[in-house]
């Protein structure tokens, strides 16, 4: 692994059905953040986690829960997915929390709730 | 409420300069951040600026004036690989980065 990874790439899913996105980073970095991005719309922040144990909300992160168990993963959950979280999600990390430093993202996950 | 402003969308010619304006209103100001963003792609880090002035990085250059609430990213000697969405991310009081939707820049050859 090199940098930030996501999983799956793209996914179709039925309204209602549970789903985790998976994000790993082997840069040993403090900070993660799940963002979503739709069209027209900036970047918005969903839940971000500034080290390991910790996690806080961010702009939209009704419908939307996380974990931080350890300092590579922070998994993204939708309990019970609605339509209008079809967005592409990208996780993102950085050294420090705080904003101050470069942010790093991941490839994104193209979600599409039916 | 917490504000950016950017252009949709500019067109520009391989070969010449182009300067993309940000103006954002925000609780507290922390410096302001470019990322690029090609289309399909993640956004990747271009700049911070949190003096005023110009801070030059090779063919891009940014801008910042606090006073005015102001940015610019300027591309010099455009390439075609330099065709992508162009985001102003300045950060607030609390650090928290407020994204603009981007500028998708078309350069034509």
């Amino acid at each position: 692994i090199a940098g930030i990874t996501q999983a799956p790439t793209s996914q179709i899913l039925a309204a209602g059905r549970r789903m985790t996105l998976r994000c790993t980073q082997d840069m040993r970095h403090n900070a993660m953040y799940w963002y979503r991005q739709d069209l027209g719309l900036g970047l918005r922040l969903i839940h971000y986690s500034n080290t390991a144990g910790t996690t806080g909300k961010g702009e939209v992160p009704d419908g939307y829960s996380v974990s931080r168990a350890n300092t590579d993963d922070f998994p993204l959950t939708l309990a019970s997915a609605v339509p209008s979280q079809t967005s592409v999600y990208f996780c993102a990390s950085s050294v420090l929390a705080g904003g101050l430093n470069e942010q790093f993202f991941g490839p994104g996950t193209r979600l599409t709730v039916l | 409420g917490q504000n950016i402003d950017q252009p949709t969308e500019m067109t520009a010619t391989e070969g010449a300069i182009v300067q993309i304006n940000c103006t954002y209103q925000t609780s507290g100001f922390n410096g302001l951040f470019w990322y690029q963003q090609h289309a399909g792609e993640a956004p990747t880090f271009l700049s911070y600026n949190v003096l005023d002035g110009l801070e030059e990085k090779g063919r891009f250059s940014s801008f910042l004036s606090r006073s005015k609430g102001y940015s610019y990213l300027l591309l010099k000697e455009l390439q075609m690989k330099d065709s992508a969405s162009y985001l102003c991310a300045p950060l607030d009081s609390n650090y928290q980065l407020i994204w603009g939707a981007g500028t998708k820049l078309i350069i034509k050859p």
